[in-house]
């Protein structure tokens, strides 16, 4: 099973200002990652798949980079709607394994 | 529209068996993965297992193997996830979500079905 490790667990920026969110795989999982948003109370947002490419209707200010083990998830500029749980999720291999999550707060 | 609608909340005892429903629309289901997600109170998402509901390809979770079942209905578009003895510990809301394929993410989810097992 492939262990993603999620870096800060708990992210706190000021408006405006840049998030950088990290995602470290225990091996190899190519591109095939991906980074979900999920707000108090929702059901997770597919936010950024094939570790850069933004999900249908996701703000431009959303981008991921990386591949292999090492991946990144930036917020340009923090708007306080962006307060959420941020989670990394590997597809390349069964199972798929979730990281355990960023708290990014204002 | 893609649209995934689950059950709703539950609340069972322990060792009573459940079988909560996930409803799949505006796309085509056969062609498409279903996966279970737990989330437990306050905590992270554990990714359970998936079903191909056009072959019933069922993949696991080892965590969850034998604990749950996984199934299907084409006829229904409805995707299942199964307990026969449920623990305290099952206590948890259970996200469906849709892949494309088997290297795809999870592209559209159900709103979720909240568990509750207590005594």
């Amino acid at each position: 099973e492939i262990v993603m490790t999620q870096s800060p667990a708990t992210l706190s920026v000021s408006p405006g200002e840049r998030a950088t969110l990290s995602c470290r795989a225990s091996q190899s999982v190519s591109s095939n990652l991906a980074w979900y948003q999920q707000k108090p109370g929702q059901a997770p947002r597919l936010l950024i798949y094939g570790a850069s490419t933004r999900a249908t209707g996701i703000p431009a200010r959303f981008s991921g980079s990386g591949s292999g083990t090492e991946f990144t998830l930036t917020i340009s500029s923090l708007q306080s709607e962006d307060v959420a749980v941020y989670y990394c999720q590997h597809y390349n291999n069964w199972p798929c394994t979730f990281g355990q999550g960023t708290k990014l707060e204002i | 529209e893609v649209q995934l609608v689950q059950s709703g909340a539950e609340v069972k005892k322990p060792g009573e068996s459940l079988k909560i429903s996930c409803k799949g629309s505006g796309y085509s289901f056969t062609n498409s993965w279903i996966g279970w997600v737990r989330q437990m109170p306050g905590k992270d998402l554990e990714w359970m297992g998936v079903i191909h509901p056009g072959d019933s390809d069922t993949r696991y979770n080892p965590s969850f193997q034998g604990q749950v079942t996984i199934s299907a209905d084409r006829s229904l578009n409805t995707a299942y996830l199964q307990w026969r003895s449920l623990k305290a510990s099952d206590t948890a809301i259970y996200y469906c979500a849709r892949r494309q394929g088997a290297r795809h993410p999870f592209d559209y989810w159900g709103q979720g079905t909240l568990v509750t097992v207590s005594s």
